[in-house]
């Protein structure tokens, strides 16, 4: 089993829809908890911090559950400029504190 | 603004002919990542540095080399390389070495094998 599963997708939604990513992580001593958001040949960007209590930034929801070892990233109102890969990230996943990087998930929002 | 800087943005060289990647950043952080991103691939970690104390993943080829001569600056050196080594790659920071805090990537450098 991977450290960290996500499905690649891609998502295909239409703009103003509801989308919702998961990301499964197998240590369950992983420390901490990122979804990063890379657009087409560039960098990974950081999106949001995922704490267990679950945060909310705009459209943006991020949460943890631990007991079911995975984390989600809700995207309400999805906007054309949404399309994206989203990379979750686990700190902790493979037993050291290195980052380590699911493979992504890839949305398209069109028209 | 504080941030994490690669030279040369876009770099080609010839097959076996060694190449250096360039890595600053103005973070002062204690970490500082290497990775290597093929298309549609997550990025794949290949060395990365807690102070000067440098880790080698397990499965980074020895082609792959990396120097940090001090808090602010890394390199990563390929000493010969090949088509299969054409990918982009990218430097990170984070601000320590227990995993709770998130990274910074460059902008990242694609290299392209002739």
């Amino acid at each position: 089993r991977k450290e960290v599963e996500q499905d690649p997708g891609p998502f295909n939604v239409p703009e103003g829809a509801t989308v919702a990513f998961n990301c499964t992580y197998s240590n369950s001593a992983s420390q901490s908890f990122f979804w990063y958001r890379q657009d087409c040949r560039k960098e990974p960007k950081l999106l949001m911090s995922v704490y267990s209590s679950g945060n909310e930034d705009g459209r943006f929801t991020a949460q943890l559950n631990r007991a079911s070892q995975y984390i989600s990233l809700l995207i309400r109102d999805s906007k054309l400029s949404d399309s994206a890969t989203y990379l979750c990230v686990v700190n902790g996943a493979g037993g050291s504190y290195i980052p380590t990087f699911g493979r992504g998930t890839s949305l398209i929002v069109h028209p | 603004d504080a941030m994490v800087i690669q030279n040369p943005r876009y770099q080609v060289t010839q097959f076996g002919k060694p190449v250096t990647l360039s890595c600053s950043q103005t973070l002062n952080h204690n970490v500082m990542y290497w990775y290597q991103q093929k298309s549609s691939q997550a990025p794949k970690l290949l060395f990365h540095y807690y102070d000067k104390d440098f880790n080698n993943e397990a499965d980074t080829p020895d082609n792959f080399q990396s120097r940090r001569p001090n808090t602010s600056f890394c390199f990563l050196d390929i000493r010969s390389p090949g088509l299969g080594d054409a990918a982009m790659y990218l430097c990170a920071t984070s601000r320590d070495g227990q995993g709770f805090y998130e990274q910074y990537f460059g902008p990242g450098t694609r290299l392209t094998v002739t």
